[in-house]
């Protein structure tokens, strides 16, 4: 089946740093990636929508100078959390799409962040 | 708006037994996507079942079935033969043709007893 795999699994930053989280999906070319967001036991949060090549898709109330996401190629999506804050601790996951709306979104394992 | 609701924040089931999970949805789209997603202790999102709005059949995927009834825009998750290793958060999903992007519940958390 199709791969998604995400780099780091886990960081630790200090308040004021950035932190780049890189998603790659490993066997198929995603036309459409997904940020999220999830706090314990909660569901997921829809930060964004990059397609490659372009500009991403933000969600109402996502800051898109503080989560910067760049989708350079079909097979790789980044978000750069900018001057992390202890707030922005959270687990950040990433999804891709190969196809249309009606296709399964294939998800990330899921990057671990703690901001000290 | 569309909106995804899960009306069961936890629930259990002993091993071997059979378990519903409910779902129910909100919109005025008539083309759309229905998907459940199960997240194990591991925290990977994994795809259960998936089902077409148009097709009036209820999908099956070995022990996962579901129950779409359109008109009441209701999509229950059944789990026959319960095993511990079903034993995660499970989320329903929603996806419509002008969207594009998932519409998830709060998700409920599903215990598999010995």
């Amino acid at each position: 089946g199709a791969v998604v795999s995400q780099h780091p699994s886990r960081v630790i930053c200090k308040s004021g740093t950035s932190v780049k989280i890189e998603c790659r999906s490993l066997d198929f070319q995603a036309t459409t990636m997904f940020w999220y967001r999830q706090f314990p036991k909660k569901s997921l949060m829809l930060m964004a929508t990059s397609n490659e090549g372009s500009k991403a898709t933000y969600e109402q109330g996502v800051e898109k100078d503080k989560f910067l996401i760049n989708h350079a190629s079909l097979t790789l999506s980044t978000l750069t959390v900018t001057s992390a804050h202890p707030e922005d601790s959270s687990f950040y996951i990433c999804s891709a799409r190969v196809g249309g709306v009606g296709y399964e979104q294939y998800f990330g394992p899921g990057t671990r962040l703690t901001v000290t | 708006a569309q909106t995804v609701t899960q009306s069961q924040p936890e629930m259990s089931v002993q091993e071997a037994e059979t378990v519903t999970l409910s779902c129910t949805y909100d919109t005025s789209e008539s083309n759309y996507y229905l998907f459940w997603y199960k997240q194990p202790p591991s925290r990977q999102m994994i795809l259960v079942i998936r089902q077409e709005a148009y097709k009036q059949q209820n999908a099956t995927e070995n022990r996962f079935s579901v129950n779409f009834q359109k008109a009441a825009k209701s999509f229950s998750l059944k789990i026959s033969d319960s095993q511990l290793g079903d034993t995660a958060m499970y989320f329903c999903a929603f996806v419509y043709n002008q969207g594009g992007k998932l519409i998830f519940g709060q998700g409920t958390e599903l215990s598999v007893k010995p």
